[in-house]
């Protein structure tokens, strides 16, 4: 099984709409994060997690929320989709120091029409 | 804001040849420089790192070399095969600092021609 699982793969939904994108890792690790990956641009942080009761904004958080339900679960929603939120999205996590090994999940490619 | 920049966007290379990828980052207080590897359909995979008490770090194919006074790193890949074709991201952490601390560069897409 994967450290780190994103569910669903793939969605398509309509503008306006709420989603949510979950993960869940077996890593044990407390650290979790919310990347976006847009061609050209890389990987940007939207939100992250040093534990249950830490939420933090990263670089691009506008439009998006996150819940970290439990140690092992951290989710992304978008509460009203637009098409320029159409993108890769990959949630990840690290050990204890920010100077260790990121693992990541499959992505969830995220197409809003 | 701090970044990295990483370049070339695109690499491509025949099959045997080496590939360097390099990256720049403004952040001085950096300390630790790991490369991923996203293969097609799949998450970044860590494949090397260094942090900044060296200044070069060898696993078999590939090396990255590190000089903190110019603040740029690069990845080596010697004798590549068509395995070798996928992205390749640079990043650079400082542990040290509030906020988000790992900053990415845009990524390398390589292909490898057999």
């Amino acid at each position: 099984d994967a450290d780190v699982t994103q569910t669903p793969r793939n969605r398509i939904t309509k503008t306006g709409k709420r989603i949510m994108l979950e993960c869940s890792q077996t890593k044990g690790h407390d650290r979790m994060y919310w990347y976006r990956q847009d061609p050209g641009l890389g990987l940007r942080l939207i939100y992250y997690s040093f534990d249950v009761k830490d939420i933090n904004k990263g670089e691009i958080s506008d439009g998006y929320s996150v819940s970290r339900q439990a140690q092992a679960k951290f989710s992304l929603s978008l509460e009203s989709a637009i098409p320029n939120q159409t993108a890769l999205y990959f949630c990840a996590t690290r050990g204890q120091g920010e100077d260790t090994e990121a693992f990541f999940g499959q992505g969830t490619r995220l197409t809003v029409v | 804001g701090e970044n990295v920049e990483q370049h070339p966007s695109t690499l491509s290379v025949q099959e045997g040849d080496s590939a360097v990828i390099k990256c720049t980052y403004s952040d001085s207080a950096s300390n630790y420089f790991p490369w991923y590897k996203q293969e097609l359909g799949k998450g970044p995979q860590l494949i090397i790192d260094i942090r900044s008490n060296v200044g070069e770090k060898k696993d078999q194919r590939i090396a990255v070399t590190l000089n903190k006074t110019a603040k740029h790193f690069s990845l080596h890949i010697t004798e590549t095969q068509p395995e070798d074709s996928a992205v390749y991201f640079c990043a650079a952490s400082n542990p040290n600092t509030g906020g988000f601390k790992t900053i990415f560069g845009a990524g390398t897409r390589l292909f490898v021609k057999a």
